[in-house]
């Protein structure tokens, strides 16, 4: 196991709701990423946060916002769910200075399902 | 924008057989992450290749960065049920951060 951790597990949420995904990195690591990968699909790189700022961001909308806290859990916050944002979001926590290149340890994901 | 293709889609091999599947980036990268995701689970990390023409060897897996920093590869040799899952490559710019191929499905006949 990566030791890091994802909550809720399953998510079931309708149409134009809210949601908030938590996610606990690594013991020392200070970077998280979030991911987003639908059913038969690689996972597509939402944003990153290092140090609390969020570092790189991917082709996803502004309802789609996060945080990362002092001691380097993370939040990712989803306002007016449509359908297709129904996936299994992942986030990933890696060590080291700002940017990719680093091992990244994927949690185990939350399915979330918007009817 | 940058894309990364991954091929083939899926590929059924009987145990004992070779696999490869092959990642092309439309830019050039940095550096590129392989990805082994089992049904039902999340991606873990396999290995990261930097360097132009880098090979790396893990046991019955060879990864292969090509000469340009677009392409890469991932050979198994005479495969085993354990290796059964899905293989993502990951490449990595500056401009576009990081993008996923959509991944090589592998199944295998005992």
């Amino acid at each position: 196991e990566t030791g890091v951790t994802q909550s809720p597990t399953h998510l079931i949420k309708t149409r134009g709701q809210q949601v908030t995904l938590r996610c606990s990195s690594q013991s020392g690591h200070n970077t998280v990423s979030w991911y987003q990968q639908a059913l038969g699909q690689g996972p597509q790189f939402i944003f990153q946060y290092y140090r609390e700022e969020e570092n790189g961001r991917g082709n996803f909308p502004p309802r789609f916002s996060g945080l990362q806290f002092p001691n380097y859990s993370s939040e990712l916050n989803v306002n007016a769910l449509e359908l297709d944002d129904s996936a299994l979001y992942l986030c990933a926590s890696s060590f080291g200075v700002a940017g990719f290149g680093d091992t990244q340890y994927f949690g185990p994901g939350t399915r979330l399902t918007v009817l | 924008g940058q894309q990364v293709m991954q091929i083939p889609q899926y590929q059924h091999v009987q145990e004992g057989e070779d696999f490869t599947t092959y990642c092309n980036s439309s830019t050039t990268l940095s550096n590129i992450q392989w990805y082994k995701q089992r049904p039902g689970g999340h991606p873990v990390f396999l290995i990261q290749l930097v360097k132009s023409g880098e090979v790396k060897k893990q046991k019955r897996l060879t990864f292969q960065f090509g000469e340009a920093k677009k392409n890469s590869s991932l050979h198994i040799t005479a495969t085993q049920t354990t290796d059964v899952g899905t293989y993502f490559c990951a490449g990595y710019s500056s401009a576009s951060k990081i993008i996923f191929g959509s991944g090589t499905r592998l199944s295998i006949r005992p």
